[in-house]
């Protein structure tokens, strides 16, 4: 019954290492979004996608890379991990109507530290 | 340039007060949206209300209330009767319809409210 759904919920590892974190919104929406929240609950937008095709990429390291194999899913991939990824990731959707008219859906957050 | 701003960091009251959350934005755009979403200490972000620019009208629903004002240019949000269980970071956001045409979320720094008994 979750709408959105993220795994892990908790991320923890070594700097320099590769990981994922999965994103799952049942609730038919065309967006899907990543927000970082960083260590002073600080939310920015990371990426969006509308029905798999990027529309934000706001100025992230290319070590992040998002992917979309369908609609439904929104995966974060980040390679070389450093210190300052530590943070929470948010996974949001929302139902394409007009543009930024709706509102978005927030998954649980994963958070994500790095040692 | 969109920004929004809340200035309050902290607020601390006691139960049954009525505490209000300031939030001011800026935008170039003439059609826009506000959102004012709920974190409790679980994380999750929890949506409260959404308000299109072209709606002043205030709203109410239950112990919660916003009141919207373009001429201010904010969009503030009021807990009447207080409870513990308000206890969260509130966060305003806008989304404008034209300027950046994306429809991403442009949070301002958040409030932490707490409710003590």
């Amino acid at each position: 019954d979750t709408a959105v759904s993220q795994t892990p919920k908790y991320l923890v590892t070594q700097m320099g290492n590769d990981k994922s974190i999965k994103c799952e919104q049942n609730l038919g929406h065309d967006t899907m979004y990543w927000y970082k929240q960083d260590s002073k609950k600080f939310l920015k937008i990371m990426f969006s996608y509308n029905n798999k095709e990027l529309i934000i990429n706001e100025t992230v390291p290319n070590r992040f890379s998002p992917k979309s194999p369908d609609k439904a899913h929104l995966n974060l991939h980040i390679n070389s991990l450093e210190l300052g990824d530590s943070a929470v990731y948010f996974c949001a959707s929302s139902q394409d109507v007009g543009v930024g008219e709706r509102e978005q859906f927030f998954g649980p957050g994963t958070r994500l530290t790095v040692l | 340039a969109q920004k929004v701003t809340q200035a309050q960091t902290e607020i601390s009251v006691v139960e049954k007060e009525d505490v209000t959350l300031d939030c001011v934005y800026e935008t170039r755009d003439t059609t826009y949206y506000l959102f004012w979403y709920k974190q409790p200490p679980s994380g999750e972000l929890v949506f409260l209300i959404r308000r299109n620019s072209f709606d002043e009208q205030n709203e109410i629903s239950g112990r919660y209330s916003w009141n919207f004002q373009k001429s201010t240019s904010s969009f503030n949000f009021t807990i009447t009767a207080s409870q513990v269980v308000d206890s969260a970071v509130y966060f305003c956001a806008l989304s404008e319809a034209r300027v950046s045409n994306t429809g991403k979320l442009i949070f301002g720094q958040g409030t932490t409210l707490q409710v003590k008994p």
